[in-house]
């Protein structure tokens, strides 16, 4: 059975503060690891797709990155407005994205 | 791109009452899921189809859910005789038929059973 596990579960940044989100998957055949970001009262945003191992992709502020275990997603010089849950999900060889519980990022100035 | 649509998007009902939820896909999309998410909790699978044909159904579906995609087209999501323990924001998401094709979310129904 496919799992996802993203650490740590909240984390406090100052503005400016850059940090990483980890996501750890065990995944038969892993055909995408999805990262996404989810504001309050809404539904999950899609921000990435990473295929493969050594691949990176970046949007703005935010960095994924993907090894054979786990992914990162790198924020750098974070704003308030980033403040969101940030949710990864794996496709492995069914085609339901397996989802963790997430990682709540608050961003103070 | 209109993007993924739900309705309603808030939901209060007595608990044995029957509700109804409906999303309307991305049109291009021959892909749709239900999820459900709880708070401080990732979505969790519930079922979904390819067009109008419903593949797969969550062991943990309780059999008082049904859905349907009349047409391949929107998608119905029914639960009868709620309990307390529905109350969730109940996710739509749409995708291409590729395996590595992102979910697009919809912004979900709040469901309150009281």
């Amino acid at each position: 059975e496919d799992q996802v596990t993203q650490s740590p579960e909240a984390l406090r940044l100052q503005e400016g503060e850059s940090s990483s989100l980890n996501c750890s998957y065990t995944v038969s055949g892993l055909r995408g690891l999805f990262w996404y970001r989810q504001d309050p009262g809404k539904g999950p945003e899609f921000l990435f797709t990473l295929y493969s191992a050594g691949e990176e992709k970046e949007k703005e502020r935010l960095k994924a990155t993907l090894t054979k275990k786990e992914s990162f997603l790198h924020i750098t010089a974070p704003k308030p407005e980033d403040s969101a849950t940030y949710l990864c999900a794996s496709g492995g060889g069914s085609y339901i994205p397996t989802f963790g519980r997430g990682t709540s990022l608050i961003v103070h100035p | 791109d209109t993007g993924v649509s739900q309705d309603p998007r808030h939901k209060i009902t007595k608990r044995g009452q029957n509700v109804t939820f409906r999303c309307d896909p991305i049109s291009e999309h021959n892909r749709l899921y239900w999820y459900r998410q709880t708070l401080g909790q990732g979505p969790e699978f519930l079922t979904y189809f390819q067009n109008e044909a419903q593949l797969e159904k969550s062991r943990l579906l309780s059999d008082r859910f049904s859905a349907e995609r009349p047409k391949g087209s929107f998608s119905t999501l029914e639960i009868q005789r709620t309990e307390q323990g529905d109350s969730a924001m109940y996710l739509c998401a749409s995708s291409f038929q590729d395996y590595n094709s992102p979910l697009h979310f919809g912004n979900g129904t709040r469901l309150t059973v009281t």
